[in-house]
């Protein structure tokens, strides 16, 4: 099993470019989540989803879209992209509001 | 909604002395607790959890978590750290559909 990949491992950006970050599980997981990681502030919830077809936002979702059409796949869009996106973005999957299994990341710069 | 607060931001010690964080929680329903870390340049990965039953939760490579009910806490521990514990430490509860993460603990062992 590969687990939870993330793709690209690294991306940057000019400033109101757009981009998707694709996150894939082979667990079979239900519950997916897009996070972004910036020194000091943790782990910030943008988006989630409970299952296929479904989305639902979460703490910092403004200048994000999601996408699950497939329940192994949760995509992360940027559509006009600024520097306060830079960022490292997690993608994580669960079977149910329990241990989180997370992606390798991707770094992410807006010049 | 739930929160999580870590105290003490960085830490920094010498090899085989002991290591407490901090973990406050704040959550109305059913506590569900977990301890992650994230050695440097990897992704997160789960350190301990608690759900219910013995309150003193024990995790990989020696580390443990008390869950204190009237005091909000999940705090973590390790007797003696070694300088491969060098890492971020985080902190989440669980709640509607998601974890929420606190700020996380930067733990730095010096050889």
């Amino acid at each position: 099993n590969a687990g939870v990949t993330q793709t690209p491992k690294f991306r940057v950006l000019k400033t109101g470019q757009s981009m998707t970050l694709l996150c894939a599980q082979d667990m079979n997981h239900e519950y997916m989540y897009w996070y972004r990681q910036d020194p000091g502030m943790g782990l910030r919830l943008i988006h989630y989803s409970v299952g296929e077809g479904t989305t639902a936002k979460g703490e910092v979702p403004d200048g994000y879209n999601v996408s699950r059409l497939k329940k192994q796949n949760f995509l992360l869009g940027l559509e006009s992209a600024a520097p306060s996106q830079t960022s490292v973005y997690f993608c994580a999957s669960s079977y149910e509001v329990d241990t989180q299994y997370f992606g390798p990341g991707t770094r992410l710069t807006v010049l | 909604a739930q929160s999580v607060s870590q105290h003490n931001h960085h830490v920094i010690l010498s090899e085989a002395a002991s290591l407490e964080l901090g973990c406050n929680y704040s959550y109305g329903g059913t506590v569900n607790l977990f301890w992650y870390v994230q050695y440097p340049g990897q992704h997160l990965q789960l350190l301990l959890k608690y759900f219910s039953g013995d309150p003193l939760v024990k995790g990989i490579k020696g580390f443990e978590a008390e869950f204190i009910k009237s005091k909000f806490s999940f705090n973590l521990r390790k007797p003696s750290v070694q300088w491969s514990d060098t890492a971020e430490y985080f902190c989440a509860v669980k709640g509607n559909n998601r974890l929420a993460f606190g700020k996380g603990n930067q733990v730095v062992v010096i050889p």
